[in-house]
């Protein structure tokens, strides 16, 4: 099973700065994805990260607010610009390998916005 | 939107048998439902996963109806360490694409002592 871990762990910030989250998985996958998951909320998917591409967003989330890379089959950041105190949240990162039947996750980032 | 339906809470006695419900009515075909937890403070756990047969492992047993329009999540002797959100979540089979999990609401399973 591939095993995810995420920078920071917990951050506080103020309102309008940007946070940039990192994520590591210790295999090479082809899948990665980035979750939030407000205060009591269920995981809502943000989008999926595509290596040497941009990312595809769902619906309700867009580049500007939430810009994501994704260098190689391994790593991937989300930055949350701009920040509110309505993004305040859990972000997650998860993935899975190319024709997998698993999907793993990180621990989560937790994010408090003043 | 998420395509399952499962009780919002449930409370199991320590050592009992939790049996989680989940309704997946219009599931297709070609989707295994798969079930998650999430400890509190913590990311989203793989627990099982099946298409139409019953599967277990070292963590649970899931059971199928033959119609595979609902299942049930067994945790054969739950522990206070079993108090989590349990999610029930249909998704494609491997051929049919990359599709990312969708969450809903989830059980909350609450061990009592």
């Amino acid at each position: 099973s591939a095993v995810i871990s995420q920078k920071p762990s917990r951050d506080i910030c103020q309102r309008g700065t940007s946070l940039t989250i990192q994520c590591q998985v210790d295999s090479q996958v082809t899948m990665m994805f980035w979750y939030r998951q407000q205060p009591g909320q269920s995981l809502t998917l943000i989008a999926t990260a595509n290596q040497g591409s941009e990312a595809t967003y769902e619906s309700g989330f867009v580049i500007d607010k939430f810009p994501i890379s994704r260098p190689n089959l391994t790593f991937s950041t989300l930055t949350v610009s701009n920040l509110s105190p309505e993004d305040s949240s859990i972000y997650l990162c998860s993935a899975r390998e190319g024709g997998g039947e698993t999907q793993y996750f990180g621990p989560g980032t937790r994010l408090l916005v003043l | 939107d998420a395509k399952t339906t499962q009780p919002t809470s449930m409370d199991c006695a320590e050592g009992r048998a939790a049996n989680l419900p989940c309704n997946h009515s219009t599931i297709s075909g070609n989707e295994y439902v798969y079930w998650y937890r999430q400890i509190h403070s913590q990311g989203p756990q793989y627990i099982i996963h099946g298409l139409k047969n019953n599967e277990t492992n070292e963590m649970a047993s899931l059971i199928i109806t033959e119609d595979r329009k609902s299942s049930t999540l067994i945790l054969p002797h739950a522990t206070l360490r079993d108090t989590a959100v349990y999610y029930c979540i249909v998704r494609p089979t491997r051929g049919s694409g990359n599709t990312p999990l969708v969450f809903g609401k989830g059980t909350r399973l609450s061990v009592i002592a």
